[in-house]
């Protein structure tokens, strides 16, 4: 089975703008989730989507949201971007989610905001 | 808040053994262990659920003590392909759950 992945790669931003990224499971998986990862505060959970519903929300602002697609692909948007956004995102999916359900996680978007 | 893990930072040299440990302030329902080399995504170790039941690699074991709240990951005769960032994920309550990484274990294995 192929991995998950994530796109774009690497993307570069400036402060008001607004991003979209992507995510596609592994096939047959339903849930997904995203997190922030930066070297000052580690990996933060974002959210997490099944079957097309935002099942969990971290502590983040409202700026950042998500959707979830018949698919089960998934994009983050995250809009009037601050310097602090700077950051590796990581979408992670597996098969029903939950907190007994191992996760894969893709490749990262690394997202620099000037 | 985070769980805290330690040692923040540990060097072994090939076939040492290491523990890491993470600990909550929180009521945790599961544990689960990734490891991330640099550059690379996190890839999934081990799940420990208070009950005790665990699931996860062969090579590698780990506990959960629900008394103390606290998960320990146990490493031995260390290869250098176990060199890499360890973290935990704590996930506490059932149903609407919470869940937070602990800030990471820096193990370097070297020949």
């Amino acid at each position: 089975k192929a991995g998950v992945t994530q796109t774009p790669r690497y993307l570069i931003k400036t402060r008001g703008q607004q991003v979209t990224l992507s995510c596609s499971p592994i096939s047959g998986h339903r849930s997904v989730s995203w997190y922030q990862q930066t070297p000052g505060q580690g990996l933060q959970f974002l959210f997490e989507y099944f079957s097309e519903t935002q099942r969990n929300k971290g502590n983040f602002p409202g700026r950042f949201s998500g959707r979830q697609f018949s698919n089960s692909r998934s994009e983050m948007n995250v809009s009037t971007l601050e310097l602090g956004d700077s950051a590796l995102y990581l979408c992670a999916s597996s098969q029903e989610g939950g907190n007994q359900e191992t996760q894969y996680f893709g490749p990262g978007t690394r997202l620099l905001v000037l | 808040q985070q769980p805290v893990q330690s040692p923040q930072a540990v060097i072994l040299r090939e076939g040492e053994d290491a523990v890491i440990n993470c600990s909550s302030s929180k009521a945790l329902y599961s544990v689960h262990w990734y490891r991330q080399k640099h550059g690379e995504a996190p890839i999934f170790l081990m799940i420990l659920l208070k009950g005790g039941e665990q699931k996860g690699h062969d090579k590698i074991s780990a506990s959960f003590n629900e008394k103390k709240q606290q998960s320990s990951l146990y490493l031995t005769a260390s290869q250098l392909s176990y060199s890499g960032t360890y973290f935990c994920l704590a996930y506490s309550g059932a149903g609407s759950y919470q869940l937070t990484f602990g800030k990471g274990t820096k193990l370097s294995v070297i020949p």
